[in-house]
């Protein structure tokens, strides 16, 4: 399967605090994408890395791409309840198809 | 712009039944994709159409099918319904293909599917 796999699963933390998931992927891509879900709802885009990116911001978002270890990381600042969601890594190839990782389910407590 | 939209929003079917769901891209996308979400298999991609035509095509049965209309409109169509059909299906619409720099997918909220 080329999906990728997010990591942790599941993640609980406090309203104030960082989050960070991370996500690893199999085969080379032309970008890779993240993507927010609420419960049972459909999937917001939140923010796309290329491939010769390394780094990139938007808002409290802070996502990193390391393509020799072919993994991102998504970081969260300053966490809020309304940040309760899965999250989900989408990588694009050459292909057009998208991969979409297993998901990370982050839990913001008040 | 409005944003995808689907229709049915929750479906109800007996197995062994056929269903038929729809999903309206944003204005201007001509691409329209369709992915099963279930619990245990997480998003799974079903298959892509672009200008009528089907582009990508997921691992699914050929229970699974879809066509898009000239207004960039799509269906998708479940025949034979399966218990394991049960999920959550969405659509994604992009303007890639079309010259766009980026292919951001944008989702509709997706049809909820229960068979009993």
């Amino acid at each position: 399967s080329q999906q990728g796999e997010e990591d942790p699963q599941a993640l609980s933390i406090q309203e104030g605090e960082n989050a960070t998931m991370n996500c690893s992927y199999k085969t080379s891509i032309n970008n890779l994408q993240w993507y927010r879900q609420n419960s049972g709802r459909g999937l917001v885009h939140l923010i796309l890395i290329r491939s010769n990116e390394r780094e990139k911001h938007s808002g409290r978002l802070r996502v990193t791409l390391d393509t020799s270890k072919k993994s991102s990381s998504l970081l969260i600042t300053a966490s809020r309840a309304a940040d309760t969601a899965s999250y989900f890594c989408a990588t694009s190839n050459t292909g057009n198809q998208f991969y979409f990782g297993t998901g990370t389910s982050l839990t913001v407590i008040p | 712009k409005a944003g995808v939209t689907q229709t049915p929003r929750y479906l109800i079917k007996t197995r062994g039944q056929q269903v038929t769901l729809s999903c309206s891209p944003i204005s201007g996308h001509r691409s329209v994709s369709w992915y099963q979400q279930t619990p245990g298999q997480g998003l799974q991609f079903l298959f892509e159409y672009f200008s009528e035509t089907q582009r990508n095509k997921g691992n699914f049965p050929g229970r699974f099918s879809g066509r898009q209309f000239s207004n960039s409109r799509s269906e998708m169509n479940v025949s034979t319904l399966e218990l394991g059909d049960s999920a959550l299906y969405l659509c994604a619409s992009s303007s890639r293909g079309s010259g766009a720099r980026t292919d951001t997918q944008y989702f509709g909220p997706g049809t909820r599917l229960t068979v009993l």
